[in-house]
């Protein structure tokens, strides 16, 4: 079983479209939550960092850790073109160095 | 604050070549990383370092090595290149453990 698992997608929604782009896990001794966007050809870049379990919102973004389930939530209010990425979910120990990246959503968004 | 830098955009080598590519940061990180990314696979760790003078081996570090003399750069080391070795490979530089991770543009790499 692997550490994380993503679905590849690739995800088509339409503008305006509330996303649901989602990882579980198996490791229940990871406490850091993060969502990366990458853009095509790009680096990824930090989108959501959250620690433990709950919800946290930034503007058009809600990430969500479940913990129990080992399920984790990002969600895109009022989809944009410009959202068109790969989203990549990451999960990290804490005091390790290491982040355990899923293999990443390919969103698209359709005006 | 140009962030971290990684040179070349794309190569190509042959089977058997050697190359290095570079990764250098400006924001004075301790923490730097190389991952490899392949279509549908994720981003896995090949090194990382915890700062100069110090590396250690990631998930998949056959065919490569690495050294960090400074803090700024991390270069990456193919020796005897070979196909499996095309991907694309980020450098990535944290200011600690549990902190964001700052990735590069990437480097293109095809191994024919």
């Amino acid at each position: 079983q692997k550490e994380v698992e993503q679905d590849p997608g690739p995800l088509s929604v339409p503008e305006g479209a509330i996303v649901s782009l989602n990882c579980t896990y198996s490791n229940s001794a990871f406490q850091y939550f993060m969502w990366y966007r990458q853009y095509s050809r790009k680096g990824p870049e930090l989108l959501m960092y959250t620690y433990s379990s709950g919800n946290k919102e930034d503007g058009r973004f809600t990430a969500q850790v479940d913990k129990s389930s080992k399920y984790i939530s990002l969600f895109i209010r009022d989809s944009q073109p410009s959202d068109s990425a790969t989203y990549l979910c990451a999960l990290q120990n804490t005091g390790f160095q290491k982040l355990v990246f899923g293999t990443g959503t390919r969103l698209l968004v359709s005006p | 604050n140009a962030g971290v830098t990684q040179t070349p955009k794309f190569r190509i080598l042959k089977i058997g070549q050697s190359m290095t590519l570079q990764c250098t940061q400006d924001m004075n990180h301790n923490y730097m990383y190389w991952y490899r990314q392949d279509p549908g696979m994720g981003l896995k760790l090949i090194y990382y370092s915890v700062g100069a003078g110090i590396t250690d081996k990631g998930e998949v570090p056959n065919g490569y090595n690495v050294s960090r003399s400074t803090t700024e750069d991390f270069p990456l080391r193919l020796e005897l290149a070979a196909p499996s070795q095309t991907s694309v490979y980020f450098c990535a530089s944290s200011p600690g453990t549990n902190n964001e991770q700052f990735f590069g543009p990437g480097t293109r790499l095809t191994v024919l």
